[in-house]
């Protein structure tokens, strides 16, 4: 595809279940992002990667996060035992350069109930 | 710290009519700012990015290195603006974004 592409769209899990979320940036796109939306704010930086690299993590919330590129394409994004503040919209972003234009995926949209 | 504030969160104005969205940044260095637009039922894409000094859609955004801010301007407001929109600002890795704001543009 053209765009990037993140999978699920929509994810409901119990509190305490494990979600993994999908990322397929655009082909040959070294960097890719991580955010995180809540409802009614804007995109929150999570981690970032260099190619397999993941260069920046600061901004996870948590240990129950975790995030891996291993061959410097597709990326998942893992949260382990979610809570009901895990609730928000994970986007995806890749750029073919350090800085410049973001192409952000439609994002999954999780709901911890 | 809040690094990027966009101090309205609605904003609605008649087609036709000029419109200026806000934002201020905290930052030190030399910034690199950006406007992100999400129309309806679209991804989030960029707008226009203050290094390029460029027009999009009709819209300019000015920085103010005085005044920290990098508000966006429209002349005349047309309903296919109608939106959200949020600034960033990029700093090393990470790109701040604001919590934007949504326009309504009135037919």
């Amino acid at each position: 595809g053209a765009g990037v592409s993140q999978s699920p769209r929509y994810k409901v899990a119990k509190r305490g279940q494990d979600v993994a979320l999908r990322c397929d940036p655009i082909s040959g796109h070294v960097s890719l992002f991580w955010y995180q939306q809540a409802l009614g704010q804007g995109p929150e930086f999570l981690t970032y990667f260099q190619n397999e690299a993941q260069l920046d993590k600061s901004g996870l919330p948590s240990d129950r996060f975790f995030a891996e590129r291993p061959e410097g394409s597709v990326s998942t994004l893992k949260i382990q035992r979610t809570q009901q503040e895990d609730s928000a919209v994970y986007l995806c972003a890749s750029t073919p350069l350090r800085t410049g234009e973001l192409f952000f995926g439609e994002g999954s949209r999780l709901t911890v109930l | 710290a809040q690094r990027v504030t966009q101090p309205e969160k609605l904003l609605s104005v008649f087609k036709g009519a000029p419109v200026e969205l806000k934002c201020n940044y905290s930052y030190s260095g030399s910034p690199e700012l950006f406007w992100y637009v999400q129309y309806s039922r679209q991804r989030l894409q960029l707008l226009l990015r203050h290094i390029s000094r460029e027009s999009i859609k009709g819209f300019t955004a000015d920085l103010n290195k005085g005044e920290t801010s990098f508000h966006l301007k429209k002349p005349f407001a047309q309903e296919e603006d109608s939106a959200m929109y949020y600034c960033a600002l990029f700093i090393g890795n990470q790109f701040y974004f604001g919590t934007g704001t949504s326009l309504t543009v009135i037919p």
